[in-house]
């Protein structure tokens, strides 16, 4: 595709539930990032992935979050019984060849 | 440890005005900064990066390391500069990780 693509772009979930964000990384980039951007909070890394190397969770916030990518491309960023603070918009990133991280639109997480 | 900070929340100014928005860093090596910019209902994309020295939309950031500073300059804002902007600082794991600043919103005002 032309560029990172996200889906949901919206999503309205009640406290408890789980959800789960797709991210599509632009082709053959091999390098892959979620971030969480939320009001004051700025932009949070999350978790990175690069081709088949053990991925940096270091940001994730607690144990109700994980991410996986298969097959070295799509990536599902997973929160389980969410809470009111995981609302926020979820940014999937991937890297060009001069290092410059390319973004997708965002998925907006509503939790009720 | 690593950090970036952004001062200013919000800063307004009106159209010509001389714009600069302030990121100031601390790392302990030899820093790679960037300059990202949101442009409303758009996604995040590149500005520019210190190592590339150059001008964007008129915008330039010279890196300080003697006051660990990378501020954004532009010497006559225009509307369309109405965004929001992330200094971001690469990790030192060559990683490509970046670690952002809490954001600055410019309003440039007819």
């Amino acid at each position: 595709g032309a560029g990172v693509s996200q889906s949901p772009s919206n999503k309205v979930t009640e406290k408890g539930k789980d959800v789960e964000l797709r991210c599509d990384p632009i082709s053959g980039h091999t390098a892959l990032y979620w971030y969480r951007q939320s009001l004051g909070q700025g932009l949070e890394f999350l978790i990175y992935f690069q081709g088949n190397s053990a991925p940096d969770k270091s940001g994730l916030p607690s144990d109700r979050f994980s991410a996986e990518r298969t097959g070295g491309s799509v990536s599902t960023l997973t929160i389980q019984r969410t809470q009111q603070e995981d609302s926020a918009v979820y940014l999937c990133a991937s890297r060009g060849l001069t290092g410059e991280l390319f973004f997708g639109e965002g998925s907006r997480l509503t939790v009720l | 440890a690593q950090r970036v900070t952004q001062p200013e929340k919000l800063l307004s100014v009106f159209k010509g005005a001389p714009v600069e928005l302030k990121c100031n860093y601390s790392y302990s090596g030899s820093p790679e900064l960037f300059w990202y910019v949101q442009y409303s209902r758009q996604r995040l994309q590149l500005l520019l990066r210190h190592i590339s020295r150059e001008s964007i939309k008129g915008f330039t950031a010279d890196l300080n390391k003697g006051e660990t500073s990378f501020h954004l300059k532009k010497p006559f804002a225009q509307e369309e500069d109405s965004a929001m902007y992330y200094c971001a600082l690469a990790g030192s794991s060559n990683t490509g990780k970046l670690i952002f600043g809490q954001g600055t919103t410019l309003q440039v005002k007819p």
